[in-house]
């Protein structure tokens, strides 16, 4: 039972680039999140999903964009990199009992 | 707008310390609540879930309780251990799906 997996782990991106972080869970989760976890400022959440096909924005949702086509997968997507999007991206999953986080995506905009 | 509110932001204690972190909701309509914790560079591991019809739970040394009356919740810790050192969050979901995290106590147990 793998969890929630996120890719890559590690990402350098210039300025104006845009990338997709993926993240895969395997446990029938129906809620998803994306949060950034930025020093001093705890987790924030960018969007959210209650199921296939629902998605809803969070705190800070600017910049990025998600889709959920299935339940299994909730990919998160940078349309123009900034420097202000530097930080720490962890995806989470739960059945409505509590959230189960992936291991982050470290992500650098130069 | 929920805010988290985590005190003592850092904490520094000898080995076999008893000790509790603190975390307050601004909205008390809390559905579930949910300790983590993370160690340098790493991701967030559950530590313990309190739920809707819950008022504690323990799990080892560790107990977590939820006040919802206050929207308060504490985590205690007995005979800490420098294994314990880390960071740890709380978090809290006014529904079943949005959870709102604190800002975290950095704890550092000392040998």
């Amino acid at each position: 039972n793998a969890g929630v997996t996120q890719t890559p782990k590690f990402q350098v991106l210039k300025t104006g680039q845009s990338m997709t972080l993926q993240c895969a869970q395997d446990m029938n989760h129906e809620y998803m999140s994306w949060y950034r976890q930025d020093p001093g400022m705890g987790l924030r959440l960018i969007h959210y999903s209650v199921g296939a096909g629902i998605t809803d924005q969070g705190e800070v949702p600017n910049g990025y964009n998600v889709s959920r086509s299935t339940t299994e997968d909730f990919p998160l997507r940078l349309l123009s990199a900034a420097p202000s999007q530097t930080s720490v991206y962890f995806c989470a999953s739960s059945s409505g009992l509590g959230y189960t986080f992936g291991s982050g995506t470290r992500l650098t905009v130069v | 707008k929920q805010e988290v509110t985590q005190i003592p932001a850092a904490l520094s204690v000898p080995e076999g310390e008893n000790l509790v972190l603190n975390c307050s909701f601004t909205d008390s309509a809390i559905y579930n609540l949910q300790w983590f914790r993370q160690d340098p560079g790493k991701g967030l591991t559950s530590l313990l879930l309190i739920q809707s019809s819950q008022r504690e739970q323990t799990s080892g040394r560790l107990n977590a309780s939820l006040d919802k009356s206050s929207g308060r919740s504490t985590l205690y810790i007995a005979a800490s251990q420098p294994g314990d050192s880390a960071t740890y969050l709380c978090a809290g979901a006014s529904g079943t799906y949005k959870y709102i995290f604190g800002t975290g106590t950095r704890l550092k147990v000392l040998a």
